[in-house]
C-alpha cells in the first residue's frame, strides 16, 4: 500500500538549517509529484511547492522561494525539503503529499507530518 | 494567488443531520482542458488531512456515498447527507488549477 513516512518531530535552533524527509513506498516513486505543505497550529494549509522525482523539476510558491529547497534521492525513494535560516515563523507541521494524475492532481496520500519547533 | 473562501467556518450539527459547506474561489477553476481541479479534504484531530472528493464531484476510494460534491467555475459545495460521528473534523477545499495551489481556511464540523 502507498505510504509516505515522515519523522514525527524536529527541534531546530534558530538560524540552523533543517532537512525534512519523506520516504515513499508502495508505488513507483518517479511517477508522481511530491508536494510539501505547511500548517501552523489552528491555521490552514499553505502549499510550499512540489517536485517531480523523475527529473527533479520543481515548482515553488513565491512566498517560500529562498526559504525552502526541494530535492529527491531516487535510490532511496525519498523526498527532502531543506528549510534555511529558520525562525519562529517556521515552527509548524510540514506534510508531504502525493499528486496522482488519476485523481485529478489531488493529494491522494499524505504523510503523517513532521512537527518542526524552532527554539533556542 | 487564488483565494478560496469557505463558509461557514464553524458548522454545529446533530448526528443524522444534513450538512452543507460552501467554497468560492476568486478566479474560475476551470482549466483550459475543460477540467476543474477543485478538491475536498477532511482533517480529523491529530491526523493529517485525507482526500474525500477530487475534481468537484468524484469520491475518492473508500469515501461513503453520503458525501457529495457539486459546483462549477467559482462556486462549489460539499454535502454530507446524514452526518455520522466519524465525519467530525475540519473540511478544506483546495484548488490545483492555478499555481500556487491554495486552500480554504477550513470549516469545522462539530456537534451541537
Amino acid at each position: 500500500q502507498v505510504q509516505l513516512q515522515q519523522p514525527g518531530a524536529e527541534l531546530v535552533r534558530p538560524g540552523a538549517s533543517v532537512k525534512l524527509s519523506c520516504k515513499a513506498s508502495g508505488y513507483t516513486f518517479t511517477s508522481c509529484w511530491i508536494n510539501w505543505l505547511k500548517q501552523r497550529p489552528g491555521q490552514g494549509l499553505e502549499w510550499i511547492g512540489n517536485i517531480y522525482p523523475s527529473d527533479s523539476y520543481t515548482n515553488y510558491n513565491q512566498k517560500f522561494k529562498g526559504k525552502a529547497t526541494l530535492t529527491v534521492d531516487k535510490s532511496s525513494s525519498t523526498a527532502y525539503m531543506h528549510l534555511s535560516s529558520p525562525t519562529s515563523e517556521d515552527s509548524a507541521v510540514y506534510y508531504c503529499t502525493r499528486f496522482y494524475y488519476v485523481y485529478g492532481d489531488s493529494m491522494d496520500y499524505w504523510g503523517q507530518g513532521t512537527s518542526v519547533t524552532v527554539s533556542s | 494567488d487564488v483565494v478560496m473562501t469557505q463558509t461557514p467556518l464553524s458548522l454545529p450539527v446533530s448526528l443524522g443531520d444534513q450538512a452543507s459547506i460552501s467554497c468560492r474561489s476568486s478566479q474560475s477553476l476551470t482549466y483550459s482542458n475543460g477540467n476543474t481541479y477543485l478538491h475536498w479534504y477532511l482533517q480529523k484531530p491529530g491526523q493529517s488531512p485525507k482526500l474525500l472528493i477530487y475534481k468537484v464531484s468524484n469520491r475518492f476510494s473508500g469515501v461513503p456515498d453520503r458525501f457529495s460534491g457539486s459546483g462549477s467555475g467559482t462556486d462549489f459545495t460539499l454535502k454530507i447527507s446524514r452526518v455520522e460521528a466519524e465525519d467530525l473534523g475540519v473540511y478544506f477545499c483546495s484548488q490545483s488549477t492555478h499555481v500556487p495551489l491554495t486552500f480554504g481556511a477550513g470549516t469545522k464540523l462539530e456537534l451541537k
